[in-house]
């Protein structure tokens, strides 16, 4: 069974800095590119970041670019997502989720598999 | 604001059909780029429904249907389950942004 474990939300001052990890079960990690989505409270969803199955090439919205960093240890099967200069604007829930192997680059695929979500509030 | 239009809301009958409808413009849906669906049901992760525009995941059932046409793309579903009640949210990828991009989402209420 696939799974995604996501970890390391929780309340952090505007500015600060948070780590984000998504434990991968289930499925062959290192063969599938992986992204980083959220949705505010009670909001759509937003894409924030995509990286390759190799780690070697990664994407980002432009409302992170420069201050979210997506990497990814194949080794251990885990996803990161390091968020630094963090604004009340990044206040919502982020869903590690897996990407379809259909062909065609990354970031056009859909979504096949999705965790949990872990909240990441930014306040003072 | 989001870049690809849904309606904020739909609703029907059990046993009837709604259509949910996602807008975008030439630098996404109208310039050929995949549209995707998701389902995400009350307090729950998003579940795709859709991929590639018409295509469905194995379990998921032939009752949801996706198409497209120019600029726009459509999810409809056929014999409305009290289940179904759920957000939609229709995905692409814009060029101009250079950025993935979804609809601000659907609700289904079923009455």
């Amino acid at each position: 069974e696939v799974q995604l474990l996501e970890s390391g939300g929780g309340l952090v001052q505007p500015g600060g800095s948070l780590r984000l990890s998504c434990a991968a079960s289930g499925f062959a990690f290192s063969t599938y590119a992986m992204s980083w989505v959220r949705q505010a409270p009670g909001k759509g969803l937003e894409w924030v970041s995509d990286i390759s199955e190799s780690g070697r090439n990664t994407y980002h919205a432009g409302s992170v670019k420069g201050r979210f960093t997506i990497s990814r240890d194949n080794s251990k099967n885990i996803l990161f997502l390091q968020m630094n200069s963090l604004r009340a604007e990044d206040t919502a829930v982020y869903y590690c989720a897996r990407d379809m192997i259909v062909g065609g680059h990354i970031v056009l695929v859909a979504r096949d598999a999705w965790g949990q979500g872990t909240l990441v509030t930014v306040s003072s | 604001q989001s870049v690809l239009t849904q309606p904020p809301s739909v609703s029907g009958a059990p046993g009837q059909r709604v259509t949910i409808s996602c807008t975008g413009s030439t630098s996404n849906i109208g310039s050929g780029f995949d549209v995707h669906w998701y389902q995400q049901l009350p307090g729950t992760a998003p579940k795709v429904l859709i991929f590639g525009n018409t295509n469905r995941p194995s379990g998921v059932p032939d009752r949801f249907s996706g198409s497209k046409s120019g600029t726009s793309a459509s999810l409809a579903i056929t014999g409305l389950q009290a289940e179904d009640e759920a957000d939609y949210y229709c995905q692409s990828y814009d060029s101009s942004l250079s950025d993935v991009v979804f609809g601000g989402g659907t609700k289904v209420t079923v009455l």
